[in-house]
């Protein structure tokens, strides 16, 4: 079985500071992960995947993430938080068969 | 690539009426899947099709929901005798199968309140 956990429904951050989303996963199989982004009554954008290789991973927006097999995780982070940065990001799991697992999201909301 | 769409976007209706959902994926891909939202949380499987045929379905698709996918091109979703529990946000996604199959790429989705 494979699941997502994502710590924190709600993060704030001051425009310009550090954005960072937690995401711990498990999965009997080596997944593959996947960082969506979704903004307000629309679908979801791809920012990100980690398949095999690279375990520091670049997306769009100027997002990465990195994936730590010993800790089961896949954070996502940003440098330096825009307004357009709010949205909500969804962590998911695919373990190599059909279907995409999420975790429950994570809102950010973004303070000028 | 035109993306994956969706019609329509929002949908209201009343308990006990029926309701279908159109969805044209990226074209090519040979792999669409339904998933459903509900609000604060993320997205749900409910079932995918390669091509023309159906392959899985989720526990969460009960038997007054059905999904086709007559010609392996676009896709429908019906809700017959709709339950406000039905409320929520059903999301459409496609992969192509040969190069990118675990790459999903989603549609802005169908918004359903049931009265």
């Amino acid at each position: 079985a494979q699941s997502v956990t994502q710590l924190g429904s709600h993060v704030s951050v001051s425009e310009g500071a550090l954005v960072l989303l937690r995401c711990n996963y498990s999965s009997s199989v080596p997944p593959y992960l996947f960082w969506y982004v979704q903004y307000p009554n629309q679908g979801l954008q791809l920012l990100l995947k980690y398949t095999t290789g690279a375990t520091l991973v670049k997306g769009i927006n100027g997002f990465e993430a990195e994936f730590k097999k010993s800790e089961t995780s896949f954070h996502l982070t940003k440098p330096s938080a825009h307004m357009s940065d709010a949205a909500e990001y969804f962590c998911a799991v695919y373990p190599r068969d059909y279907k995409l697992s999420f975790g429950a999201g994570t809102t950010v909301t973004v303070r000028a | 690539d035109t993306g994956v769409s969706q019609d329509p976007r929002h949908k209201i209706t009343k308990r006990g009426q029926n309701v279908t959902f159109r969805c044209d994926p990226i074209s090519e891909h040979n792999r669409l899947y339904w998933y459903r939202q509900t609000l604060g949380q993320g997205p749900e499987f409910l079932t995918y099709f390669q091509n023309e045929a159906q392959l899985e379905k989720s526990r969460l698709l009960s038997d007054r929901f059905s999904a086709e996918r007559p010609k392996g091109s676009f896709s429908t979703l019906e809700i017959q005798r709709t339950e406000q529990g039905d409320s929520a946000m059903y999301l459409c996604a496609s992969s192509h199968r040969d190069s990118d199959p675990e790459t999903q790429y989603f549609g802005p989705g169908t918004r359903l309140l049931v009265l």
